[in-house]
């Protein structure tokens, strides 16, 4: 069965200093791999995805991901951690039988330290 | 991107009743998902309903405890049945856009006391 793992359900970073969150999924297929964001008492946020195409995926707010077939990994990366940067982050992907719904890895909680 | 709005955003309920949530589209979507938040956990898929037929329930989840409507494209409910306190959970919609990908209502937070 697919699934996806996040490494660490905790991460703690200072201000301005790389923000790394790992994802890694098994898949027998190519899959649709995305990241979300949960701020606080609200829902989630796509902050970018990937399909097909270019394996290096720019999202918002400063953040990207690379998909690394090699190592079936979907890390998440950002140069330079904000204190808005606090959150919840998810890492998810479409299951090999389905392409319309997702599955979710546990969640990775950055605290970001001043 | 689609807007989806989702109500309640939170309730309070007493256990062995029922609520409806609703989740609202601003463009027509062929799927509507509905995903349950635990606390301190994932989400984990419920259903997926298609506007006229019945909904598809994922492992665990039944109908009799989830009931879920879709009358139209832009519009559905879900039901939490007979509610206890394992049920309490943030639950939210989503519906998946072409070239964009999958977006999330803000979520129904309900507390069953």
């Amino acid at each position: 069965a697919q699934s996806v793992t996040q490494l660490g359900s905790h991460v703690s970073v200072s201000e301005g200093a790389l923000v790394l969150l790992r994802c890694n999924y098994s898949s027998s297929v190519p899959p649709y791999l995305f990241w979300y964001v949960q701020y606080p008492n609200q829902g989630l946020q796509l902050l970018l995805k990937y399909t097909t195409g270019a394996t290096l995926v720019k999202g918002i707010n400063g953040f990207e991901a690379e998909f690394k077939k090699s190592e079936t990994s979907f890390h998440l990366t950002k140069p330079s951690a904000h204190m808005s940067d606090a959150a919840e982050y998810f890492c998810a992907v479409t299951p090999e039988d389905s392409s319309y719904k997702l599955i979710f890895g546990s969640g990775t909680r950055l605290l970001v330290r001043p | 991107s689609a807007v989806i709005s989702q109500k309640p955003s939170r309730d309070i309920c007493q256990r062995g009743t029922s609520l409806t949530i609703q989740c609202q589209v601003d463009s027509q979507v062929t799927m509507m998902f509905w995903y349950r938040q635990q606390p301190g956990q994932s989400l984990t898929l419920i259903a997926t309903a298609n506007q006229g037929s019945e909904a598809t329930y994922e492992s665990g989840f039944v109908i009799d405890k989830f009931p879920i409507s879709r009358p139209n494209l832009t519009f559905s409910t879900l039901t939490v049945s007979n509610m206890s306190p394992e049920d309490s959970s943030i639950y939210l919609c989503s519906v998946e856009l072409a070239n964009y990908g999958y977006t999330f209502g803000s979520g129904t937070r309900l507390t069953v006391v």
